[in-house]
């Protein structure tokens, strides 16, 4: 079974302040990372799908980077706001079984105004 | 409006006896899957499909079946429930490269919770 972490599990930051997790990944025979933020209450919603070494993307105040070779992707949030407290999922997946995604544990993000 | 279906949403249900979580889109997916969630845990592959008629088991398949006669549906099946899978489960889909592996987003249902005593 592919093994993906994320750290920290836990992180609370002021409004106003930016932050960043890490989500690790197997390096070999790598073929996909996803973000996914999930609001309590709510359904998991798709922020990034990366595949290539290099990767950055960005959407409004959140941007993330890819680094296949070391295996791992970092998520940041610019300027935090309240709306951004949610659990942050990263989801992995390898050449052999690209059809299987596996979600890390999750990293929740509490903002306080 | 595009979306991933499941009911029901909340159910308390008792050991052994079997019920069925739907689940349906309309975006015309190739790729359906069943997740559960569990606390500490992040979301578990239980079954997914990559068409009609092609099902494969995920990381935690036990006690749990599934079926894809049509392409929008694809319920799980618990045909005897036990208290162990008390839990909140999420169906998704998405569409499907050439090459078969998921590069385009995931799109979450609202996610059944239940509960086996």
């Amino acid at each position: 079974i592919l093994n993906v972490e994320q750290s920290p599990q836990s992180l609370h930051v002021q409004e106003g302040d930016s932050t960043n997790f890490t989500c690790s990944f197997p390096s070999s025979n790598f073929y996909a990372l996803h973000w996914y933020r999930w609001e309590t209450a709510k359904s998991p919603e798709a922020l990034f799908v990366m595949t290539l070494n290099g990767d950055e993307k960005k959407k409004g105040r959140i941007s993330a980077t890819l680094n296949t070779k070391e295996g791992y992707s970092y998520l940041y949030i610019k300027g935090s706001q309240p709306e951004d407290s949610a659990t942050y999922l990263c989801a992995s997946s390898a050449i052999q079984g690209a059809q299987k995604l596996v979600f890390g544990q999750g990293t929740r993000l509490t903002i306080n105004p | 409006e595009a979306q991933v279906t499941q009911n029901p949403r909340y159910l308390i249900t008792v050991t052994g006896k079997k019920l069925t979580v739907t689940c349906s889109q309309n975006m015309n997916h190739e790729y359906m899957s069943w997740y559960r969630q569990d606390p500490g845990l992040g979301l578990r592959q239980i079954y997914y499909s990559m068409n009609v008629e092609v099902t494969d088991k995920g990381d935690v398949p036990e006690g749990y079946k599934v079926s894809r006669k049509e392409k929008r549906n694809f319920p799980l099946i618990l045909e005897s429930p036990s208290p162990n899978q008390t839990s909140l489960y999420f169906c998704a889909s998405t569409k499907l490269i050439i090459a078969g592996g998921i590069t385009g987003e995931l799109f979450f249902g609202e996610g059944s919770r239940l509960t086996v005593l």
